[in-house]
């Protein structure tokens, strides 16, 4: 079975501070993905990988960086966190090779910023 | 461009009843489409997908869908509720191509009355 892995379920930040939320995945995927879940809103695209060192911004991209130095890991970077960016945070991956589009996601991070 | 829109972020079913999740899709290609279901406290899994093949596609838990193109619609149903169906659930659209981006809706919220 594919593993998608948050490395935190619950995190608590103050406003300014510097977020790191890491995933993982353990099945060679090409494609890897951040979104927030908000409720009333669904989930919306923060930013997308499709292969070690590229990003593409999604729907959503502004307050967040990313990262991809290696295929399995895909970290979100809050530069200087907000309240606004309180959210259930979603990492998910697809393998590029199959036409199909299916994601595997982990089991997210919420995040709040005081 | 594509979207998803799902009718109702709220929908409340009695035990034993028929559940009726509506998604219209919008998308200038083919496209896939895809019901993903959340259990609290987790992430999303895949509950079932349509790819172009057959127009009535079959998931997990006694969930089926079917694609009408004419109605640009993919509504989920399940003859039964049972207590266990209670999550909510996410339509999410996309399009064939390794790196192409996964679009959500807001997501319907499925309740089970005993």
């Amino acid at each position: 079975d594919v593993k998608v892995t948050q490395s935190s379920r619950y995190l608590v930040k103050r406003t300014g501070e510097k977020v790191f939320l890491e995933c993982v995945q353990d099945m060679d995927h090409e494609n890897m993905f951040w979104y927030r879940q908000d409720p009333g809103l669904g989930l919306r695209l923060i930013y997308f990988s499709y292969d070690v060192k590229m990003k593409e911004k999604g729907d959503i991209p502004e307050g967040y960086s990313v990262s991809r130095e290696k295929k399995e890991r895909f970290s979100l970077i809050l530069e200087s966190a907000s309240t606004n960016q309180t959210s259930m945070y979603l990492c998910a991956s697809k393998d590029a090779g199959r036409d199909t589009g299916e994601l595997f996601f982990g089991e997210g991070s919420r995040l709040t910023v005081l | 461009a594509q979207s998803v829109t799902q009718l109702g972020s709220h929908v409340s079913v009695s035990e034993g009843a028929l559940v009726l999740l509506r998604c219209n899709y919008s998308s200038s290609v083919p496209p896939y489409l895809f019901w993903y279901v959340q259990y609290p406290n987790q992430g999303l899994q895949l509950l079932l997908k349509y790819t172009s093949a057959a127009t009535l596609v079959k998931g997990i838990n006694g969930f089926e869908a079917e694609f009408k193109k004419s109605e640009t619609s993919f509504h989920l149903t399940k003859p039964s509720a049972h207590m266990s169906d209670a999550a909510e659930y996410f339509c999410a659209v996309t399009h064939s191509g390794g790196y192409q981006k996964v679009t959500f809706g807001i997501g319907t919220k499925l309740q089970v009355i005993p």
